[in-house]
């Protein structure tokens, strides 16, 4: 069936670090793939997305490109701050799945100053 | 456009009693979604509607919990009888289908509902 697996958390970085939260699938066909950010108290906000392979979502800084080969969609950011402390869900559309997103657990990211 | 809309924003009942939940979607979406979350069980999808009709219910927990839909602007989840495991978060959440060159698809949630069965 479809799936996501996120990294496990928490994350802790230092401000200005690098970010990478790992992302990996399972998926009939050409899944779309989605980065949700949830900040403390509210509902899960779109990040970016990517529709087909090679495709690069970016938004804030944030970017994720959609690897077919290693069925993988990694989030990354070159200097983190510590407002982008938050929860992160990776999620996948099946084109068999009308609406529904298959979501992965989560993973929380604290930035320290 | 006013993003998706939930009432109450807290609600906070005793065990036994009937809460009802409600969300406007965002105006000219297909799809309509209801989740929740504990730190337990992380974000679960219970029931989705699409163009008011119900698609997929498997993740409803048990009859106390039902969802309707009347018109495109309005749902509903109501429990009935209430009790303290189904203290949690609960959202909703709206898409579109595909449409003028836009992918769709993307889920715009609400700020959720904090419920609390004392």
């Amino acid at each position: 069936g479809n799936s996501v697996t996120q990294m496990e958390g928490p994350v802790t970085l230092s401000e200005e670090a690098f970010l990478t939260i790992n992302c990996t699938y399972t998926a009939t066909g050409y899944p779309s793939l989605f980065w949700y950010v949830q900040y403390p108290g509210e509902g899960l906000q779109l990040l970016l997305k990517a529709t087909k392979a090679d495709d690069k979502g970016s938004n804030k800084g944030f970017e994720a490109t959609y690897r077919k080969e290693t069925t993988s969609f990694h989030l990354e950011k070159g200097s983190v701050q510590v407002s982008d402390s938050a929860v992160y869900f990776c999620a996948l559309r099946a084109g068999n799945q009308g609406g529904k997103l298959i979501f992965g657990q989560g993973t929380e990211l604290s930035v320290k100053p | 456009d006013a993003g998706v809309i939930q009432s109450p924003r807290h609600e906070v009942t005793e065990m036994g009693q009937e809460v009802t939940l409600r969300c406007k979607p965002i105006s000219g979406h297909d799809y309509l979604f209801w989740y929740r979350q504990t730190m337990m069980r992380g974000l679960e999808l219970l029931i989705y509607f699409n163009n008011n009709v119900p698609i997929d219910d498997s993740g409803m927990p048990e009859d106390r919990f039902s969802a309707k839909m009347p018109n495109a602007s309005f749902s509903t989840l109501k429990i009935q009888p209430s009790e303290p495991r189904d203290s949690a978060v609960y959202f909703c959440a709206s898409s579109s289908i595909p449409y003028r060159g836009r992918s769709g698809y993307e889920q715009y949630f609400g700020p959720g509902t904090r419920l609390t069965v004392t």
